[in-house]
């Protein structure tokens, strides 16, 4: 049973592009959604999260975009950049439970010179 | 670099051998996280510990088994493997318990079982 799908499983982009990755949750006990940023050869880092009291969260070029009567999260990159090249995994589980980390199967963004 | 450390960076075995995989977490992390990575399955979540204590499972099969020491250092230790066990194993670690804090992953050991 997967609790985090996430779409697309790839996605390629301009340079200067935006790039927009989403996730939709079924375990309405989440609270906690990060998401990671994955190079070849690399752990996961993590990104950036957001917890479902606000519906956006930004961090530079990066957004979280969270609606939480859809249960659903997308991550939005602005201005694209060839380094952002990488594979992103969301997540989601439950803070202060005994919920496990629950990973989306990833989406790997290949942004354009 | 996210502080987690983890040993060997590959590992190349055959079907029927035992490893063990060992991770340092954050310096003032208490718990530990194993996952593994493979292109099928994605990042599976295998097992947790607090502070020496087993807290969490998810889906580690009977093969593997995990600790954590009074040190806070973890080992995974995978015996009689498969071709299928082939894999990347991360280890992450967060300063609380089960769910609580975000997680930083080490870089992984590269198990190729042949």
């Amino acid at each position: 049973q997967q609790q985090v799908k996430q779409s697309p499983q790839s996605l390629i982009v301009q340079k200067g592009g935006i790039s927009i990755i989403n996730c939709a949750y079924e375990n309405t006990a989440f609270d906690y959604f990060p998401w990671y940023q994955q190079f070849p050869g690399k752990g996961p880092a993590l990104l950036i999260a957001i917890r479902p009291d606000v519906s956006e969260k930004k961090e530079g070029r990066f957004t979280i975009s969270f609606n939480k009567s859809a249960k659903q999260f997308s991550l939005h990159i602005m201005d694209s950049q060839p380094g952002d090249s990488a594979t992103y995994f969301c997540a989601a589980n439950s803070q202060g439970g005994s919920e496990k980390l629950v990973f989306g199967k990833g989406t790997k963004l290949t942004v354009n010179p | 670099d996210s502080g987690v450390t983890q040993t060997p960076k590959h590992l190349i075995t055959a079907t029927g051998q035992r490893v063990t995989l060992r991770c340092s977490p954050r310096s003032g992390d208490l718990s530990v996280y194993w996952y593994q990575q493979s292109l099928d399955q994605g990042l599976q979540f295998l097992i947790q510990y607090y502070n020496g204590e087993e807290r969490a499972k998810g889906n580690i099969l009977e093969r593997f088994s995990a600790q954590q020491f009074p040190d806070l250092h973890s080992e995974l230790n995978l015996s009689s493997l498969e071709l299928g066990d082939s894999a990347l194993y991360f280890c992450a670690s967060s300063v609380g318990p089960a769910g609580v804090g975000e997680q930083y992953f080490g870089p992984g050991t590269r198990l190729t079982v042949t």
